[in-house]
């Protein structure tokens, strides 16, 4: 069955950072292309970062340009966000998401999110 | 960074029937137009891509349409479990953007 699980959000302080983790299974990671979504709390979609399956193109929003990493390790089918420079803004919950086709960036497989709180 | 705009707001169908949600792009997205639904409490579902194309899963009650800066989905022979919200999302370009959601009530 194929499956993403989040892990890492928790209560962090304006100006702190935070590594999310996204474990895939079920599927061939390495032919995936990769994102991050966020939802603040009642809120719509926010698209967050997009990563390549060899890495070589990653792209962010820019609400996090600059302050936010997306990496992934293929061998360990696993997706990373670091999160630095935190703001009460980046609460929310993120997801991470498969792309459909390599050619199509529609999210076909959702994580159960987790859940990033940025407050002193 | 190209702007989607969904429309009604909220929409309030009785079961049966069918419902129709639109998508608008701020520029042409050519095909490049997804739709997902989100119950309460739940992960979003991807229901549409390429515009037209059903997910894997997905019934034949919901078909996506359109092209370019207009899009419809339409919901026919409405059930209770198709209460939620809906997003269009544009994947032309960089930043990928979604709209604001339609939520759909079944009456």
């Amino acid at each position: 069955q194929v499956h993403l699980v989040e892990s890492g959000g928790s209560l962090v302080k304006p100006g702190g950072s935070l590594r999310l983790s996204c474990a895939a299974s079920g599927f061939i990671f390495s032919d995936y292309n990769m994102n991050w979504i966020r939802q603040a709390p009642g809120k719509g979609l926010e698209w967050v970062a997009y990563i390549s399956i060899t890495s070589s193109t990653i792209n962010y929003a820019d609400s996090v340009k600059g302050r936010f990493t997306l990496s992934r390790d293929n061998a360990k089918n696993s997706l990373y966000l670091q999160m630095d420079s935190l703001r009460a803004e980046d609460t929310a919950v993120y997801y991470c998401a498969r792309g459909v086709d390599s050619w199509a960036d529609a999210f076909d497989v959702w994580g159960q999110g987790t859940k990033v709180t940025v407050s002193s | 960074e190209i702007v989607m705009t969904q429309s009604p707001a909220t929409l309030s169908v009785s079961p049966g029937e069918r419902a129709t949600l639109s998508c608008w792009a701020s520029q042409s997205v050519n095909t490049n137009l997804a739709w997902y639904q989100q119950k309460l409490g739940q992960t979003p579902r991807l229901l549409v891509y390429g515009a037209s194309t059903r997910a894997t899963g997905i019934p034949a009650r919901f078909s996506g349409s359109g092209s370019g800066a207009e899009f419809i989905l339409t919901i026919s022979s409405l059930r209770s479990e198709d209460s939620g919200m809906y997003f269009c999302q544009q994947y032309e370009n960089w930043p990928y953007t979604f709209g604001q959601g339609t939520n759909l009530e079944i009456k």
